[in-house]
């Protein structure tokens, strides 16, 4: 699985957007971004995933650039909730691959 | 909403006790898997299982065994307990199919004493 690097912590205003940045340049063509989050004491929360299209689901929206070597994580209007720690992992299609997390950015929301 | 159980939060037990940690999937995920997670170390994979009555080694798998009689239950073994397995044990699962993602239970955090 290709690595990735995040920057390991971000502060963002409560009602604002979070703009969370991953760097993956060796990504292969067949795998896909995942981002999951871990809130204190808990377990990992599965957030989005993409292959090359920009995604956009409940939680959150992942913009994968075109040339797909760093994607960014938006949470559109962020609250104390989100506070967690945020894991971009890039993996292989294929069921019973491992999930493997790196650090990860730890996300502080701001009142 | 995929809902994956744990049977404990937190569980203390003592060295050399048989521990059984339970995992419960709702979705009708063919995969399921264990993991435990320490500081620094992050996420390591333990054992895993595509199939009823299947099951795959991890990463580390010494002093840990795994039981899939059921389709959605995933149960983690450790056959004589020690203190280097106080740990957050994660259950996660997943379909077979292509790119879908892992999801987690809650965990349960187990303190060997």
């Amino acid at each position: 699985d290709a690595k990735t690097t995040q920057p390991p912590s971000m502060d963002c205003a409560e009602g604002r957007a979070a703009n969370l940045p991953c760097n993956h340049s060796t990504i292969s063509g067949n795998e896909y971004v995942y981002w999951y989050r871990q809130i204190h004491s808990q377990g990992p929360q599965y957030i989005i995933h993409g292959l090359k299209n920009n995604e956009t689901n409940e939680m959150a929206s992942l913009i994968i650039t075109e040339d797909r070597k760093s994607s960014t994580l938006i949470l559109p209007h962020a609250t104390l909730r989100d506070t967690a720690v945020y894991y971009c992992i890039v993996r292989a299609s294929g069921g019973y691959q491992k999930v493997t997390f790196g650090i990860g950015t730890k996300l502080q929301v701001i009142p | 909403d995929v809902k994956v159980t744990q049977s404990s939060r937190y569980l203390v037990k003592r060295t050399g006790e048989k521990v059984f940690l339970e995992c419960v999937q709702d979705m009708d995920h063919e995969n399921m898997f264990w993991y435990r997670q320490d500081p620094g170390l992050g996420l390591r994979l333990i054992y895993f299982s595509y199939d009823v009555k299947m099951k795959e080694k991890g990463d580390i798998p010494e002093g840990y065994s795994v039981s899939r009689e059921k389709k959605e239950r995933f149960s983690l073994i450790l056959e004589s307990a020690s203190t280097n397995q106080t740990s957050m044990y994660l259950c996660a699962s997943s379909s077979a199919l292509g790119n879908q993602p892992q999801h987690f239970g809650d965990g349960t955090r187990l303190s060997i004493l």
